[in-house]
């Protein structure tokens, strides 16, 4: 079975930083591009950031560009999304899923900004 | 940036009524698009992809079609679990994105 946990989340007061970690298991992780999704509260669906299966090459949306770096260590099947400079805006329950299909998602974690 | 604009964005219907859902892409994503469902305090769950692709486990009462820049995802006939939040998804070119969703709610 294919297994996204996601971890790291928490409050932070707005300028600080978190960094989120996904762990896989079920699937040769790093056969596969990875990406973040974001959905702040009650709102939709928001693309965060993307990773090719090798690491060398990385996306993100303009919004976070310059603030967040998303990584990977394939050796020990774990996505991550440093973000740095975070805003009230960044407030979200953050996913990690597989693959530009999303299949599966994690369970997410929510990131809370606010003094 | 690939703008997807889903419509409607609010769909009342009963259990075992046929639910239509409509998605356009401001460019080709050619085959490149996926659907999810959300239920509330759930994560997202991937139903299509790849415009008509069912995902392992979905029942076939869901259907996908369209390719280009129009997409239509079909509910045959409405279960009282199917009342949920879809959002359609390229992936034809980076960034990726999403729609703003449909809401299918009960009558």
């Amino acid at each position: 079975e294919v297994l996204l946990l996601e971890s790291g989340g928490g409050l932070v007061q707005p300028g600080g930083s978190l960094r989120l970690s996904c762990e896989a298991s079920g699937f040769t992780f790093s056969n596969y591009v990875m990406n973040w999704v974001r959905q702040a509260p009650g709102k939709g669906l928001e693309w965060v950031s993307g990773i090719i299966a090798s690491g060398d090459s990385t996306y993100y949306t303009d919004s976070v560009r310059g603030r967040f770096t998303i990584s990977r260590d394939n050796s020990k099947n774990t996505l991550y999304l440093q973000m740095n400079s975070l805003r009230a805006e960044d407030t979200a329950v953050y996913y990690c899923a597989k693959s530009n299909s999303f299949d599966p998602w994690g369970q997410g974690t929510l990131v809370t900004v606010s003094s | 940036e690939i703008v997807l604009t889903q419509s409607p964005a609010t769909l009342s219907l009963s259990p075992g009524e046929r639910a239509t859902l409509s998605c356009r892409a401001s460019q080709s994503v050619n085959s490149y698009l996926a659907w999810h469902q959300q239920k509330p305090g759930q994560p997202p769950r991937l139903l299509i992809y790849d415009a008509s692709n069912r995902a392992t486990g979905i029942p076939a009462r869901f259907s996908g079609s369209g390719s280009g820049t129009d997409f239509t995802l079909t509910i045959s006939s409405l279960e009282p679990e199917d009342f949920a939040v879809y959002y359609c998804q390229q992936r034809r070119s980076w960034p990726l994105t999403f729609g703003g969703g449909t809401k299918v709610e009960i009558k």
